[in-house]
């Protein structure tokens, strides 16, 4: 049973556009949550986190918003970049856990 | 710059022969570490918990006696595949917790090992 779900497996976006990438979770545990970056051949990038205790935090060019009662967040990217062509994982872990668990990935393509 | 330097980034090795992988935290003391592995087009599956100076954790289904994992200091850990098979080619990563100065909830991850079993 998945804990952490990405329904979208790939997503393409114009250049200059936003990109809308979403996470949905089953786990009432989960209270953190983060988003990475992964190329291929490469390990992932932390990109941005959020706490259960806020709804929405942004850093530049990434908002990531989360709805607790929904059990689901989704990453904003604006405005998107070539550059940021890459596959994206939605991660979990409750308070005081060790491990993350891993969203499936979405695998985002920036058209220039 | 990096946080987490794994090593080897890609080994290629016969079948019936053992590898080590490394992984190091540069700037911090990782209390915690984990190894993952990616199999094409899935998502990262972990494979065991590693706590300094104790014994790893395994999840389910991960064979403890194939996959040693060994981490002796709070800046290494080091994932033995024993008696590689070509079953065990895939893309291994390690990440490592530990406090940075903006505490620990961060994972941050090596670069990866691609791992060829011929």
């Amino acid at each position: 049973d998945q804990q952490v779900k990405q329904n979208s497996p790939s997503l393409s976006v114009q250049e200059g556009r936003i990109s809308i990438l979403n996470c949905d979770y089953t786990n009432s545990m989960f209270d953190y949550f983060l988003w990475y970056k992964k190329y291929p051949a490469e390990g992932p990038t932390f990109l941005i986190s959020i706490s259960s205790i806020k709804d929405k935090n942004e850093d530049g060019r990434f908002t990531v918003f989360l709805n607790k009662s929904a059990k689901h967040l989704s990453l904003h990217i604006v405005p998107s970049q070539p550059g940021d062509s890459a596959v994206y994982f939605c991660a979990a872990t409750p308070l005081g856990g060790q491990n993350f668990v891993f969203g499936p990935g979405t695998r985002l393509s920036v058209l220039p | 710059g990096a946080v987490v330097s794994q090593h080897p980034s890609r080994v290629i090795c016969k079948s019936g022969t053992s590898v080590k992988i490394e992984c190091r935290s540069l700037d911090f003391q990782a209390t915690t570490m984990f190894w993952y592995r990616q199999f094409p087009k899935q998502s990262l599956m972990l494979m065991a918990t590693s706590n300094e100076g104790s014994k790893a954790t395994y999840e389910q289904g991960v064979e403890k006696d194939k996959f040693l994992i060994n981490h002796a200091s709070l800046t290494l850990s080091t994932l033995t595949v024993t008696s590689a098979h070509p079953e065990d080619s895939s893309f291994y990563i390690c990440s490592a917790r530990g406090d940075r100065g903006r505490g620990n909830t961060e994972a941050f991850f090596g670069q990866g090992t691609r791992l060829t079993v011929v």
